[in-house]
């Protein structure tokens, strides 16, 4: 079994829709949780990163933590077609451990 | 700020030679950088952590002769894929971490190298 588990799509949308995304783990040591954004042929870049549980808000993105049942969830309102890359969560047990990330899910953002 | 460059962005070689790709950090220094491996579809596996003036920590099943990592100065990490065959074709990719900024540690993380061997 995977420490970390993502679905990886793909996910279509019509544009303005809500995008919801999540992954589950196995650790429960994991207390950083991060989602990280990847276009085609580039390098992930972080997009959200919460400690231990709760929400966080950034804009058109939010990010919830469920410890309790080691689900964390991302989700992206009114979608744009440029939100259209595969989304990576990763998480790691201190500030300074290593990233375990989920498999990436791919998300279409259609006009 | 926080830009993280790799070079060469694609490389297509022949079977049993070896390659480097470099990775660097424009605007910070990095006390550790990390080498990362992607295959199609796949997540991003943690190769190596380098941190600079020291050897690298290599991942359990990542061969370290196989897979060389010099980080020479807290600006550059250089991974060398040594003899590559076919089954070493991935994307590369590295990440850096700044120098004591914040308590998060946050990766930034390079655009990648896709390796073809053929």
């Amino acid at each position: 079994q995977k420490e970390v588990e993502q679905d990886p799509g793909p996910l279509s949308v019509p544009e303005g829709a809500i995008v919801s995304l999540n992954c589950t783990y196995s650790n429960s040591a994991f207390q950083y949780f991060m989602w990280y954004r990847q276009y085609s042929r580039k390098g992930p870049e972080l997009l959200m990163y919460t400690y231990s549980s709760g929400n966080k808000e950034d804009g058109r993105f939010t990010a919830q933590v469920d410890k309790s049942s080691k689900y964390i969830s991302l989700f992206i309102r009114d979608s744009q077609p440029s939100d259209s890359a595969t989304y990576l969560c990763a998480m790691r047990t201190d500030s300074w451990g290593k990233l375990q990330f989920g498999a990436g899910t791919q998300v279409v953002v259609t006009p | 700020g926080a830009v993280v460059s790799q070079h060469p962005s694609w490389v297509i070689c022949k079977s049993g030679t070896s390659v480097k790709i470099e990775c660097r950090s424009l605007d910070f220094q990095a006390t550790t950088m990390f080498w990362y491996r992607q295959f199609p579809k796949q997540s991003l596996m943690l190769m190596a952590t380098s941190n600079e003036g020291s050897k690298a920590t290599y991942e359990q099943g990542v061969e370290k002769d196989k897979f060389l990592i010099n980080h020479a100065s807290l600006t550059l990490s250089t991974l060398t894929v040594t003899s590559a065959h076919p089954e070493d074709s991935s994307f590369y990719i590295c990440s850096a971490s700044p120098q004591g900024r914040g308590s998060y540690n946050e990766q930034f993380f390079g655009p990648g190298t896709r390796l073809t061997v053929l």
